[in-house]
């Protein structure tokens, strides 16, 4: 069973820049695309971006900006860069594994990570 | 951004009674459509994708339909462990995008 599992710190100032790590276990990163979403508190659901094994990314248009994904397969971790935060970015940040088969769906989350911008 | 409009945004039902939930795109997706279950405190879960396409190990009693701009997720009977929140989310377009979510609640 694969399982997807989100690091990095729970709290950042404004302007910074917010890191995030998932590690994936259990199943190869080979051939599948790699997201990561998040969910401000009480609120719904959106795409950051996504990134392919072999390193190639797509970002929301809205965030693309301040956004970096990036993968290393040797360590079965791809990694989160979202820098200028401010409070708008605090949220519980997801990553997740998309099937080749079918692009966009999810079937594996990790169980998320509340991170807070604050001074 | 095709936006996905969700209604009801909450649905108060019994145990046993069947739950009816509606997702409409701002233009047609196809059947490019999923819908995940999210309860408290955890990630949302895979029910349905592809419009009708029950993911693996979902009960029969989820059931999807719909495409073009209009779809449906139906709960035939609703059982204690599906009050939770329900968002559907297309993949015809990038950014893929999710709507605000119904939330199913015990009446």
């Amino acid at each position: 069973q694969v399982q997807l599992q989100e690091s990095g710190p729970g709290l950042v100032k404004p302007s910074e820049t917010l890191s995030l790590t998932c590690t994936v276990s259990g199943g190869a990163m080979r051939s599948y695309y790699w997201s990561w979403i998040r969910q401000p508190p009480g609120k719904g659901l959106e795409w950051i971006g996504y990134i392919y094994y072999n390193g190639n990314t797509n970002y929301s248009p809205s965030l693309q900006s301040r956004v970096t994904i990036s993968v290393d397969t040797s360590k079965n971790q791809f990694s989160l860069k979202l820098s200028s935060v401010t409070a708008a970015d605090t949220a519980v940040y997801y990553c997740a594994r998309l099937p080749p088969s079918t692009v966009g769906i999810i079937d594996f989350w990790g169980q998320g990570t509340l991170v807070t911008v604050s001074s | 951004e095709i936006v996905l409009t969700q209604s009801p945004a909450t649905l108060s039902l019994s145990p046993g009674e069947r739950a009816t939930l509606s997702c409409r795109a701002s233009q047609s997706i196809s059947s490019y459509l999923a819908w995940y279950q999210q309860k408290p405190g955890q990630a949302p879960r895979l029910l349905i994708y592809d419009g009708s396409n029950r993911a693996t190990g979902i009960p029969a009693r989820f059931s999807g339909s719909g495409s073009g701009t209009d779809f449906t997720l139906t709960i035939s009977s609703l059982e204690s462990e599906d009050f939770a929140v329900y968002y559907c989310q297309q993949r015809s377009n990038w950014p893929w995008t999710f709507g605000q979510g119904t939330k199913v609640e015990i009446k």
